[in-house]
Protein backbone atom coordinates (compact mmCIF):
# COMPACT_ATOMS: atom_id res chain seq x y z
CA UNK A 1 0.00 0.00 0.00
CA UNK A 2 0.94 3.42 -0.34
CA UNK A 3 2.61 5.80 2.52
CA UNK A 4 1.01 8.71 0.66
CA UNK A 5 -2.32 8.83 -0.55
CA UNK A 6 -4.84 11.35 -2.00
CA UNK A 7 -8.42 11.50 -3.26
CA UNK A 8 -9.42 12.07 -5.58
CA UNK A 9 -6.93 11.10 -8.88
CA UNK A 10 -8.36 13.32 -10.87
CA UNK A 11 -11.55 15.81 -10.82
CA UNK A 12 -13.02 18.12 -13.29
CA UNK A 13 -15.14 21.01 -12.11
CA UNK A 14 -16.86 24.29 -13.01
CA UNK A 15 -15.80 27.71 -12.11
CA UNK A 16 -17.04 28.79 -8.63
CA UNK A 17 -17.10 25.52 -7.52
CA UNK A 18 -15.80 24.55 -4.05
CA UNK A 19 -13.81 21.75 -4.00
CA UNK A 20 -11.84 19.28 -1.17
CA UNK A 21 -8.07 17.41 -1.95
CA UNK A 22 -7.39 15.11 0.31
CA UNK A 23 -4.43 13.35 1.48
CA UNK A 24 -3.34 10.46 3.96
CA UNK A 25 -0.40 9.04 5.01
CA UNK A 26 0.73 6.05 6.82
CA UNK A 27 4.34 6.95 7.51
CA UNK A 28 3.79 9.04 10.45
CA UNK A 29 5.46 11.82 9.57
CA UNK A 30 4.51 15.15 11.26
CA UNK A 31 5.35 17.58 8.52
CA UNK A 32 2.74 18.14 5.85
CA UNK A 33 2.82 20.34 2.35
CA UNK A 34 0.50 20.87 -0.23
CA UNK A 35 2.29 22.35 -3.57
CA UNK A 36 0.82 22.57 -7.03
CA UNK A 37 2.66 21.84 -10.56
CA UNK A 38 2.28 23.78 -13.54
CA UNK A 39 3.77 23.09 -17.06
CA UNK A 40 6.63 25.67 -17.15
CA UNK A 41 6.68 26.78 -13.61
CA UNK A 42 7.93 23.50 -11.66
CA UNK A 43 6.09 22.98 -8.32
CA UNK A 44 4.95 25.72 -5.87
CA UNK A 45 3.86 25.38 -2.13
CA UNK A 46 0.87 25.97 -1.03
CA UNK A 47 0.61 25.36 2.75
CA UNK A 48 2.55 23.45 4.73
CA UNK A 49 2.03 21.82 8.67
CA UNK A 50 4.14 20.87 11.30
CA UNK A 51 1.73 19.10 13.33
CA UNK A 52 -1.73 19.29 13.71
CA UNK A 53 -1.50 22.71 15.54
CA UNK A 54 0.78 24.50 13.39
CA UNK A 55 -0.38 25.31 9.55
CA UNK A 56 1.06 27.66 7.10
CA UNK A 57 0.67 29.32 4.39
CA UNK A 58 3.13 28.98 1.29
CA UNK A 59 4.35 31.24 -1.55
CA UNK A 60 0.59 30.89 -3.49
CA UNK A 61 -2.01 30.58 -0.79
CA UNK A 62 -4.23 32.84 -2.18
CA UNK A 63 -7.55 30.91 -3.31
CA UNK A 64 -6.66 28.12 -1.16
CA UNK A 65 -7.42 26.91 2.42
CA UNK A 66 -6.40 23.85 4.45
CA UNK A 67 -7.45 21.50 7.33
CA UNK A 68 -5.02 19.57 9.54
CA UNK A 69 -7.95 16.72 11.00
CA UNK A 70 -5.30 14.62 12.16
CA UNK A 71 -1.68 13.63 12.26
CA UNK A 72 -2.17 11.75 9.23
CA UNK A 73 -4.46 13.71 6.98
CA UNK A 74 -4.25 17.19 5.45
CA UNK A 75 -6.67 18.69 3.19
CA UNK A 76 -6.45 21.50 0.36
CA UNK A 77 -9.57 23.22 0.11
CA UNK A 78 -10.55 25.68 -3.24
CA UNK A 79 -13.60 27.91 -2.36
CA UNK A 80 -14.64 29.16 -5.15
CA UNK A 81 -12.57 27.29 -8.15
CA UNK A 82 -11.24 28.94 -10.80
CA UNK A 83 -9.86 28.06 -14.06
CA UNK A 84 -6.04 29.08 -13.57
CA UNK A 85 -6.37 26.77 -10.63
CA UNK A 86 -5.89 23.93 -13.17
CA UNK A 87 -2.67 21.82 -12.59
CA UNK A 88 -1.54 18.70 -10.71
CA UNK A 89 -1.60 18.97 -7.05
CA UNK A 90 0.96 16.94 -4.77
CA UNK A 91 0.94 16.02 -1.19
CA UNK A 92 4.22 15.16 0.68
CA UNK A 93 5.23 14.58 4.16
CA UNK A 94 8.70 14.45 5.83
CA UNK A 95 9.76 14.50 9.27
CA UNK A 96 13.19 15.44 11.39
CA UNK A 97 13.65 12.80 12.92
CA UNK A 98 17.59 12.08 13.83
CA UNK A 99 18.46 10.58 10.05
CA UNK A 100 15.38 11.75 8.15
CA UNK A 101 16.98 15.20 7.13
CA UNK A 102 13.31 16.28 6.30
CA UNK A 103 13.19 14.01 3.30
CA UNK A 104 10.19 14.64 1.22
CA UNK A 105 7.98 11.84 0.12
CA UNK A 106 5.28 12.99 -2.26
CA UNK A 107 2.08 11.30 -2.97
CA UNK A 108 0.63 10.52 -6.57
CA UNK A 109 -0.71 13.71 -7.44
CA UNK A 110 -4.07 14.79 -8.05
CA UNK A 111 -5.29 15.98 -11.48
CA UNK A 112 -7.89 19.27 -11.06
CA UNK A 113 -9.16 20.76 -14.13
CA UNK A 114 -11.75 23.96 -14.21
CA UNK A 115 -13.69 24.81 -16.51
CA UNK B 1 14.44 33.94 -3.38
CA UNK B 2 16.23 31.08 -4.07
CA UNK B 3 16.33 30.32 -7.92
CA UNK B 4 17.31 26.64 -9.00
CA UNK B 5 17.80 26.11 -12.64
CA UNK B 6 18.06 22.26 -14.67
CA UNK B 7 19.71 21.98 -17.54
CA UNK B 8 19.39 20.99 -20.46
CA UNK B 9 15.71 20.71 -20.47
CA UNK B 10 15.68 17.48 -22.30
CA UNK B 11 18.28 14.86 -23.16
CA UNK B 12 18.19 11.82 -25.68
CA UNK B 13 20.53 9.26 -25.17
CA UNK B 14 21.01 5.34 -26.56
CA UNK B 15 20.52 2.85 -23.92
CA UNK B 16 23.92 2.33 -22.52
CA UNK B 17 25.43 5.58 -22.02
CA UNK B 18 26.29 7.10 -19.39
CA UNK B 19 24.75 10.40 -18.44
CA UNK B 20 25.08 13.79 -16.23
CA UNK B 21 21.64 15.86 -15.49
CA UNK B 22 22.88 18.94 -14.08
CA UNK B 23 21.44 21.32 -11.43
CA UNK B 24 22.38 25.05 -10.17
CA UNK B 25 21.27 27.18 -7.37
CA UNK B 26 21.44 30.72 -6.32
CA UNK B 27 21.55 30.71 -2.71
CA UNK B 28 24.51 28.53 -0.89
CA UNK B 29 22.84 28.50 2.61
CA UNK B 30 20.63 25.13 1.81
CA UNK B 31 19.88 22.39 4.37
CA UNK B 32 19.74 19.68 1.62
CA UNK B 33 19.14 18.62 -2.14
CA UNK B 34 16.89 16.18 -3.57
CA UNK B 35 16.90 14.40 -6.69
CA UNK B 36 13.30 13.16 -7.72
CA UNK B 37 12.36 11.32 -10.83
CA UNK B 38 8.53 12.16 -12.24
CA UNK B 39 6.93 9.22 -14.63
CA UNK B 40 3.74 10.81 -16.69
CA UNK B 41 1.25 10.90 -14.98
CA UNK B 42 2.40 9.85 -11.80
CA UNK B 43 3.88 11.77 -8.93
CA UNK B 44 7.65 12.20 -7.48
CA UNK B 45 9.63 9.49 -6.54
CA UNK B 46 12.57 10.38 -4.18
CA UNK B 47 15.47 9.55 -5.71
CA UNK B 48 18.62 10.78 -3.56
CA UNK B 49 19.14 13.30 -0.67
CA UNK B 50 22.14 15.16 0.10
CA UNK B 51 22.88 17.11 3.05
CA UNK B 52 24.27 19.85 3.13
CA UNK B 53 28.00 18.56 4.31
CA UNK B 54 28.15 16.02 2.43
CA UNK B 55 29.62 16.14 -1.29
CA UNK B 56 27.72 13.30 -3.07
CA UNK B 57 25.71 10.11 -2.24
CA UNK B 58 25.35 6.69 -4.15
CA UNK B 59 22.43 4.61 -4.58
CA UNK B 60 22.74 1.77 -7.23
CA UNK B 61 23.14 3.19 -10.61
CA UNK B 62 22.92 6.74 -9.49
CA UNK B 63 25.50 9.35 -8.10
CA UNK B 64 24.07 12.44 -6.80
CA UNK B 65 27.08 15.23 -5.86
CA UNK B 66 27.22 18.99 -4.13
CA UNK B 67 29.22 21.55 -4.91
CA UNK B 68 27.29 24.40 -2.25
CA UNK B 69 29.87 26.60 -3.00
CA UNK B 70 29.72 27.16 -6.67
CA UNK B 71 25.79 26.84 -6.01
CA UNK B 72 26.05 23.52 -8.17
CA UNK B 73 24.41 19.73 -8.32
CA UNK B 74 24.97 17.00 -10.51
CA UNK B 75 23.35 13.16 -11.26
CA UNK B 76 24.92 10.98 -12.75
CA UNK B 77 23.32 7.81 -14.36
CA UNK B 78 25.41 4.98 -15.19
CA UNK B 79 24.73 2.56 -17.89
CA UNK B 80 21.11 4.24 -18.98
CA UNK B 81 18.47 1.93 -19.56
CA UNK B 82 15.01 2.90 -21.34
CA UNK B 83 13.38 2.42 -17.85
CA UNK B 84 15.63 5.76 -16.96
CA UNK B 85 12.88 7.23 -19.34
CA UNK B 86 11.10 10.26 -17.35
CA UNK B 87 11.61 13.80 -16.09
CA UNK B 88 14.54 14.57 -13.20
CA UNK B 89 14.02 17.08 -10.92
CA UNK B 90 15.87 18.82 -8.53
CA UNK B 91 15.09 20.41 -5.52
CA UNK B 92 17.07 22.82 -2.63
CA UNK B 93 15.69 23.22 0.58
CA UNK B 94 17.18 26.50 2.45
CA UNK B 95 14.65 26.72 5.35
CA UNK B 96 14.44 23.59 7.38
CA UNK B 97 10.51 23.13 5.04
CA UNK B 98 9.76 23.70 1.70
CA UNK B 99 11.56 22.75 -1.37
CA UNK B 100 12.18 25.03 -4.03
CA UNK B 101 11.72 23.03 -7.54
CA UNK B 102 13.80 23.18 -10.74
CA UNK B 103 11.66 22.70 -13.61
CA UNK B 104 13.09 19.34 -14.78
CA UNK B 105 15.21 17.29 -17.08
CA UNK B 106 13.20 15.23 -19.88
CA UNK B 107 15.25 12.13 -19.97
CA UNK B 108 14.69 9.57 -23.39
CA UNK B 109 16.54 6.69 -23.35
CA UNK B 110 16.54 4.80 -26.90
CA UNK B 111 16.64 0.95 -27.12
Amino acid sequence: DADVTQTPRNRITKTGKRIMLECSQTKGHDRMYWYRQDPGLGLRLIYYSFDVKDINKGEISDGYSVSRQAQAKFSLSLESAIPNQTALYFCATSDLRAGSYNEQFFGPGTRLTVL
Amino acid sequence: KQEVTQIPAALSVPEGENLVLNCSFTDSAIYNLQWFRQDPGKGLTSLLLIQSSQREQTSGRLNASLDKSSGRSTLYIAASQPGDSATYLCAVENSGYALNFGKGTSLLVTP
